[in-house]
């Protein structure tokens, strides 16, 4: 099973600031990996495919990077509703896995 | 607009099973994948298994094999999750989740979520 690394485990930021978010994996995942939002109280939403494919209606504000074992996450600008845990999830190997998440919150 | 609306809550006892159901709407529900996520209070998303409601062929994490079954019944759009022998461990929220094509690329639909507790 690919095991799935984010770091860091929290990110403190100000709105309008940059975020950039990692994901490592076990083992190489070519570029099956995708990221999700969540919120409290929500379920999850998808925000990249395939590592850097945006999902229909995400802002383009978010960005996705990389390939093989190291990802990236880019938020440009943070906005308020911005502010929730992220994470990601190969479907390279089965099973499919999701790393631990990273949660960005105010600073 | 396409919906994954799913089931109420439950709460079962220990070694009883649970049934949660996850109906699809504004799409053909035989296009996509149903995959099942799972995620306990305060904690990570655990992926569960998935079902191509077509041919009915499903896919089950190692930690589930025997105890989760996913079926569906394609006359009402409808994907069912079951799991047995539950216990306190399988508190959580459980979710049905798609990934459907959108003009040139993706978007996923998830449901809204089931809590089963499992408390004796």
């Amino acid at each position: 099973e690919i095991v799935l690394t984010q770091s860091p485990a929290t990110l403190s930021l100000s709105p309008g600031e940059r975020a950039t978010l990692s994901c490592r994996a076990s083992q190489s995942v070519s570029s099956y990996l995708a990221w999700y939002q969540q919120k409290p109280g929500q379920a999850p939403r998808l925000l990249i495919y395939d590592a850097s494919n945006r999902a229909t209606g995400i802002p383009a504000r978010f960005s996705g990077s990389g390939s093989g074992t190291d990802f990236t996450l880019t938020i440009s600008s943070l906005e308020p509703e911005d502010f929730a845990v992220y994470y990601c999830q190969q479907r390279s190997n089965w099973p499919p896995t999701f790393g631990p998440g990273t949660k960005v919150d105010i600073k | 607009q396409v919906q994954l609306v799913q089931s109420g809550a439950e709460v079962k006892k220990p070694g009883a099973s649970v049934k949660v159901s996850c109906k699809a709407s504004g799409y053909t529900f035989t296009s996509y994948d149903i995959n099942w996520v799972r995620q306990a209070t305060g904690q990570g998303l655990e992926w569960m298994g998935w079902m191509n409601p077509n041919s009915g062929n499903t896919g089950y994490a190692q930690k589930f094999q025997g105890r989760v079954t996913m079926t569906r019944n394609t006359s009402i759009s409808t994907a069912y999750m079951e799991l047995s022998s539950l216990r306190s461990e399988d508190t959580a929220v459980y979710y049905c989740a798609t990934i459907a094509a959108a003009g040139t690329g993706l978007v996923g639909y998830w449901g809204q979520g089931t809590l089963v507790t499992v408390s004796s």
